[in-house]
């Protein structure tokens, strides 16, 4: 089973922040959260990762909770083109080649016009 | 930054014929590469884990005879679905470790669909 809890659905005007939260209350000490995406009929795409600080890139910015049991990822100005089921992972950082992911269903973001 | 290429992106085979699909690490040797399922609606199901020059580790239920992977290469790995039924309708995606943030980079997923 998967380690981390979302929303099914969220709902996005363009143009405004997106905010996905995350739940995973089990997480071990050496585990980053991870953020993936999948826009349908494609392969997930790599958005952001962190361990315990937050972080932004140019995609997003990650917020993790100082006891590190839940996560937001934030789209700063979401685009129709961010419509994707958005999944949120823990997973060791720097383990061997052979650490898999656990999936769960993702949070399916729509951004309306 | 780290690609991996998937092909087909799509194909449609008859009923009992078998069908390949190939991963390439373009920009990265992926030592090992990740092999999912999945179906609509549902989330990714891991299959297999091939690592380069060994044999594949199957996840409980897969069957390894049908599911043939081939990591022959740091920089290729195949899957083969042999004599392929409806059932096997799925999307097939491949992922390796590499790239940004010892995370995983994944190809962009073949679509399969057995008549």
């Amino acid at each position: 089973d998967a380690k981390t809890t979302q929303p099914t659905s969220m709902d996005c005007a363009e143009g405004r922040a997106a905010n996905l939260p995350c739940n995973h209350s089990t997480i071990s000490g050496n585990e980053y959260v991870y953020w993936y995406r999948q826009i349908h009929s494609q392969g997930p795409q790599y958005i952001i990762h962190g361990l315990k600080n937050n972080e932004t890139n140019e995609m997003a910015s990650l917020i993790i909770t100082e006891d590190r049991k839940s996560s937001t990822l934030i789209l700063p100005h979401a685009t129709l083109r961010d419509t994707a089921v958005y999944y949120c992972i823990v997973s060791p950082g720097n383990a061997g080649n052979n650490r898999k992911l656990i999936w769960g269903l993702g949070t399916s973001l729509a951004v309306n016009p | 930054g780290a690609v991996v290429s998937q092909h087909p992106s799509w194909v449609i085979c008859k009923s009992g014929t078998s069908v390949k699909i190939e991963c390439r690490s373009l920009d990265f040797q992926a030592t090992t590469m990740f092999w999912y399922r999945q179906f609509p609606k549902q989330s990714l199901m891991l299959m297999a884990t091939s690592n380069e020059g060994s044999k594949a580790t199957y996840e409980q239920g897969v069957e390894k005879d049908k599911f043939l992977i081939n990591h022959a290469s740091l920089t290729l790995s195949t899957l083969t679905v042999t004599s392929a039924h409806p059932e096997d309708s799925s999307f097939y995606i491949c992922s390796a470790r590499g790239g940004r943030g010892y995370g995983y980079t994944f190809g962009s997923g073949t679509r399969l669909t057995v008549v």
